[in-house]
Protein backbone atom coordinates (compact mmCIF):
# COMPACT_ATOMS: atom_id res chain seq x y z
CA UNK A 1 0.00 0.00 0.00
CA UNK A 2 0.80 3.76 -0.42
CA UNK A 3 0.48 4.59 2.98
CA UNK A 4 1.95 3.98 6.62
CA UNK A 5 1.20 0.44 7.96
CA UNK A 6 1.33 -1.03 11.72
CA UNK A 7 0.87 -4.44 12.78
CA UNK A 8 -0.25 -5.84 14.68
CA UNK A 9 -3.97 -3.64 14.89
CA UNK A 10 -4.56 -4.70 18.42
CA UNK A 11 -2.62 -6.69 20.88
CA UNK A 12 -3.16 -7.85 24.32
CA UNK A 13 -0.77 -9.03 26.21
CA UNK A 14 -0.32 -10.49 30.13
CA UNK A 15 1.44 -7.95 32.48
CA UNK A 16 5.30 -9.14 32.65
CA UNK A 17 5.53 -10.21 28.97
CA UNK A 18 7.52 -8.59 26.52
CA UNK A 19 5.86 -6.74 23.12
CA UNK A 20 7.17 -5.86 19.45
CA UNK A 21 4.79 -3.65 17.25
CA UNK A 22 6.02 -2.72 13.95
CA UNK A 23 6.07 -0.01 11.73
CA UNK A 24 5.91 0.40 7.73
CA UNK A 25 6.71 3.50 6.76
CA UNK A 26 5.71 5.03 3.49
CA UNK A 27 8.78 4.47 1.11
CA UNK A 28 11.26 7.12 0.78
CA UNK A 29 10.40 8.67 3.79
CA UNK A 30 13.81 8.78 6.30
CA UNK A 31 11.92 10.35 8.95
CA UNK A 32 9.67 7.92 11.06
CA UNK A 33 8.32 8.91 14.48
CA UNK A 34 6.44 7.02 17.41
CA UNK A 35 3.71 8.85 19.28
CA UNK A 36 1.53 6.91 22.24
CA UNK A 37 -2.34 8.11 22.65
CA UNK A 38 -3.12 6.84 26.14
CA UNK A 39 -6.44 8.05 28.47
CA UNK A 40 -4.55 9.11 30.94
CA UNK A 41 -1.41 11.25 29.04
CA UNK A 42 -2.99 12.11 25.72
CA UNK A 43 -0.98 11.92 22.99
CA UNK A 44 2.92 12.10 23.06
CA UNK A 45 6.19 11.64 21.11
CA UNK A 46 7.73 8.84 21.66
CA UNK A 47 11.18 8.76 19.57
CA UNK A 48 12.40 10.40 16.40
CA UNK A 49 14.45 8.28 13.61
CA UNK A 50 16.35 9.82 10.85
CA UNK A 51 17.57 6.95 8.58
CA UNK A 52 18.85 4.26 10.98
CA UNK A 53 19.61 6.51 14.04
CA UNK A 54 17.70 8.21 16.28
CA UNK A 55 18.74 11.69 17.55
CA UNK A 56 15.74 12.28 19.49
CA UNK A 57 14.88 9.33 22.00
CA UNK A 58 13.56 11.80 24.61
CA UNK A 59 10.05 10.80 25.00
CA UNK A 60 10.47 7.06 25.95
CA UNK A 61 9.33 7.23 29.43
CA UNK A 62 11.25 4.28 30.86
CA UNK A 63 14.35 2.27 29.83
CA UNK A 64 12.13 -0.75 29.16
CA UNK A 65 10.95 0.78 25.98
CA UNK A 66 13.53 1.00 22.94
CA UNK A 67 13.31 0.97 19.17
CA UNK A 68 15.30 0.39 16.30
CA UNK A 69 15.41 0.83 12.53
CA UNK A 70 16.72 -0.93 10.19
CA UNK A 71 17.68 -0.19 6.18
CA UNK A 72 15.87 3.16 6.98
CA UNK A 73 12.58 1.50 6.16
CA UNK A 74 10.97 -0.80 8.87
CA UNK A 75 10.89 0.09 13.24
CA UNK A 76 10.35 -2.00 15.93
CA UNK A 77 9.27 -0.47 18.88
CA UNK A 78 9.51 -3.12 21.92
CA UNK A 79 8.19 -2.90 25.31
CA UNK A 80 9.92 -5.32 27.86
CA UNK A 81 8.00 -6.30 30.94
CA UNK A 82 4.82 -4.84 30.17
CA UNK A 83 3.10 -2.97 33.02
CA UNK A 84 -0.87 -2.06 32.83
CA UNK A 85 0.17 1.79 32.46
CA UNK A 86 1.78 0.83 28.73
CA UNK A 87 -1.51 0.00 27.62
CA UNK A 88 -2.04 2.84 25.10
CA UNK A 89 -2.57 3.57 20.96
CA UNK A 90 1.05 3.70 19.47
CA UNK A 91 1.31 5.40 16.42
CA UNK A 92 4.16 5.15 13.86
CA UNK A 93 4.22 8.15 11.47
CA UNK A 94 6.52 8.99 8.66
CA UNK A 95 7.83 12.18 6.54
CA UNK A 96 10.43 12.81 4.14
CA UNK A 97 13.86 14.21 5.54
CA UNK A 98 14.13 16.57 7.98
CA UNK A 99 15.79 19.75 7.21
CA UNK A 100 16.68 22.88 9.29
CA UNK A 101 13.23 24.88 8.54
CA UNK A 102 11.70 23.05 6.31
CA UNK A 103 8.25 21.32 6.90
CA UNK A 104 7.54 17.99 5.81
CA UNK A 105 3.84 16.89 6.28
CA UNK A 106 4.07 13.53 9.21
CA UNK A 107 1.74 10.51 7.94
CA UNK A 108 0.24 8.84 10.49
CA UNK A 109 -0.35 5.12 10.50
CA UNK A 110 -3.54 3.18 11.84
CA UNK A 111 -1.99 2.95 15.26
CA UNK A 112 -1.42 -0.34 17.42
CA UNK A 113 -4.31 -0.76 20.13
CA UNK A 114 -1.86 -2.65 23.02
CA UNK A 115 -3.97 -3.93 26.01
CA UNK A 116 -1.72 -5.23 28.72
CA UNK A 117 -4.29 -7.71 31.42
CA UNK B 1 9.00 23.48 26.82
CA UNK B 2 5.97 23.91 24.32
CA UNK B 3 2.54 23.23 25.18
CA UNK B 4 -0.79 23.03 23.72
CA UNK B 5 -4.31 23.73 25.66
CA UNK B 6 -7.54 22.69 24.29
CA UNK B 7 -10.17 23.80 26.60
CA UNK B 8 -13.05 21.89 24.94
CA UNK B 9 -13.27 18.42 25.83
CA UNK B 10 -16.50 17.98 23.81
CA UNK B 11 -18.58 19.93 20.67
CA UNK B 12 -21.66 19.26 18.85
CA UNK B 13 -22.81 21.11 15.82
CA UNK B 14 -25.63 20.77 13.56
CA UNK B 15 -25.48 19.51 9.74
CA UNK B 16 -24.27 22.40 7.46
CA UNK B 17 -23.93 25.16 10.45
CA UNK B 18 -20.48 26.09 11.33
CA UNK B 19 -18.63 25.28 14.24
CA UNK B 20 -15.60 27.42 15.55
CA UNK B 21 -12.37 24.71 17.69
CA UNK B 22 -10.15 26.44 20.20
CA UNK B 23 -6.89 26.28 20.77
CA UNK B 24 -4.04 27.95 22.72
CA UNK B 25 -0.17 27.39 22.57
CA UNK B 26 2.75 28.47 24.78
CA UNK B 27 6.10 28.80 23.33
CA UNK B 28 9.36 31.12 23.58
CA UNK B 29 9.96 30.78 19.70
CA UNK B 30 9.59 33.43 17.10
CA UNK B 31 8.87 30.96 14.13
CA UNK B 32 7.03 27.56 14.40
CA UNK B 33 3.96 25.71 12.71
CA UNK B 34 0.78 24.43 13.84
CA UNK B 35 -1.33 22.16 12.87
CA UNK B 36 -5.07 20.70 13.22
CA UNK B 37 -5.33 17.15 12.65
CA UNK B 38 -8.80 14.97 12.14
CA UNK B 39 -8.93 11.72 13.74
CA UNK B 40 -11.78 9.81 13.11
CA UNK B 41 -12.51 6.69 14.67
CA UNK B 42 -10.65 4.72 12.57
CA UNK B 43 -7.77 6.13 14.43
CA UNK B 44 -6.19 7.28 11.33
CA UNK B 45 -4.80 10.73 12.10
CA UNK B 46 -5.23 13.04 8.97
CA UNK B 47 -3.99 16.66 8.45
CA UNK B 48 -6.44 18.90 8.13
CA UNK B 49 -4.98 22.65 7.80
CA UNK B 50 -1.38 24.11 8.74
CA UNK B 51 -0.45 27.43 9.39
CA UNK B 52 3.41 29.16 9.46
CA UNK B 53 3.76 31.32 12.09
CA UNK B 54 5.79 33.77 10.28
CA UNK B 55 2.98 34.21 7.63
CA UNK B 56 0.18 36.80 8.71
CA UNK B 57 -2.53 35.47 6.36
CA UNK B 58 -4.40 32.58 7.83
CA UNK B 59 -4.55 29.27 6.26
CA UNK B 60 -7.45 28.18 4.41
CA UNK B 61 -8.58 24.36 3.10
CA UNK B 62 -11.95 24.56 1.52
CA UNK B 63 -14.26 24.49 5.03
CA UNK B 64 -11.55 24.66 7.26
CA UNK B 65 -10.02 28.07 7.89
CA UNK B 66 -7.68 28.94 11.28
CA UNK B 67 -7.57 32.24 13.15
CA UNK B 68 -4.57 32.89 13.95
CA UNK B 69 -3.65 35.13 16.56
CA UNK B 70 0.31 34.78 16.63
CA UNK B 71 0.22 38.02 20.06
CA UNK B 72 -2.58 35.90 21.52
CA UNK B 73 -0.89 32.89 21.07
CA UNK B 74 -4.26 31.21 19.86
CA UNK B 75 -5.09 29.05 16.81
CA UNK B 76 -9.11 28.23 16.36
CA UNK B 77 -10.32 26.07 13.66
CA UNK B 78 -13.47 26.75 12.08
CA UNK B 79 -15.50 24.25 10.16
CA UNK B 80 -18.30 25.69 8.03
CA UNK B 81 -21.05 23.91 6.08
CA UNK B 82 -20.57 21.00 8.90
CA UNK B 83 -20.89 17.45 7.56
CA UNK B 84 -21.49 13.75 9.03
CA UNK B 85 -17.96 12.77 8.26
CA UNK B 86 -16.35 15.84 9.77
CA UNK B 87 -17.35 13.52 13.62
CA UNK B 88 -13.88 12.61 14.95
CA UNK B 89 -11.38 13.59 17.64
CA UNK B 90 -9.49 17.25 16.65
CA UNK B 91 -6.12 17.47 17.98
CA UNK B 92 -4.37 21.20 17.51
CA UNK B 93 -0.52 20.44 17.88
CA UNK B 94 2.74 22.69 17.66
CA UNK B 95 6.28 21.95 16.27
CA UNK B 96 8.99 23.84 16.31
CA UNK B 97 11.04 25.49 12.92
CA UNK B 98 13.77 23.43 13.49
CA UNK B 99 12.12 20.89 15.43
CA UNK B 100 11.08 17.20 14.44
CA UNK B 101 8.31 16.42 17.24
CA UNK B 102 4.92 17.25 17.04
CA UNK B 103 3.47 18.92 20.14
CA UNK B 104 -0.37 17.72 21.10
CA UNK B 105 -3.68 19.04 22.69
CA UNK B 106 -5.69 17.08 24.61
CA UNK B 107 -7.87 16.86 21.77
CA UNK B 108 -11.98 17.97 21.39
CA UNK B 109 -14.54 15.68 20.12
CA UNK B 110 -16.72 17.13 17.69
CA UNK B 111 -19.97 15.56 17.14
CA UNK B 112 -21.91 16.88 13.79
CA UNK B 113 -25.83 16.08 14.18
CA UNK B 114 -28.34 15.55 11.46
Amino acid sequence: GAGVSQSPSNKVTEKGKDVELRCDPISGHTALYWYRQSLGQGLEFLIYFQGNSAPDKSGLPSDRFSAERTGGSVSTLTIQRTQQEDSAVYLCASSLEVSGGAFFEQYFGPGTRLTVT
Amino acid sequence: AQTVTQSQPEMSVQEAETVTLSCTYDTSESNYYLFWYKQPPSRQMILVIRQEAYKQQNATENRFSVNFQKAAKSFSLKISDSQLGDTAMYFCAFMSEYGNKLVFGAGTILRVKS
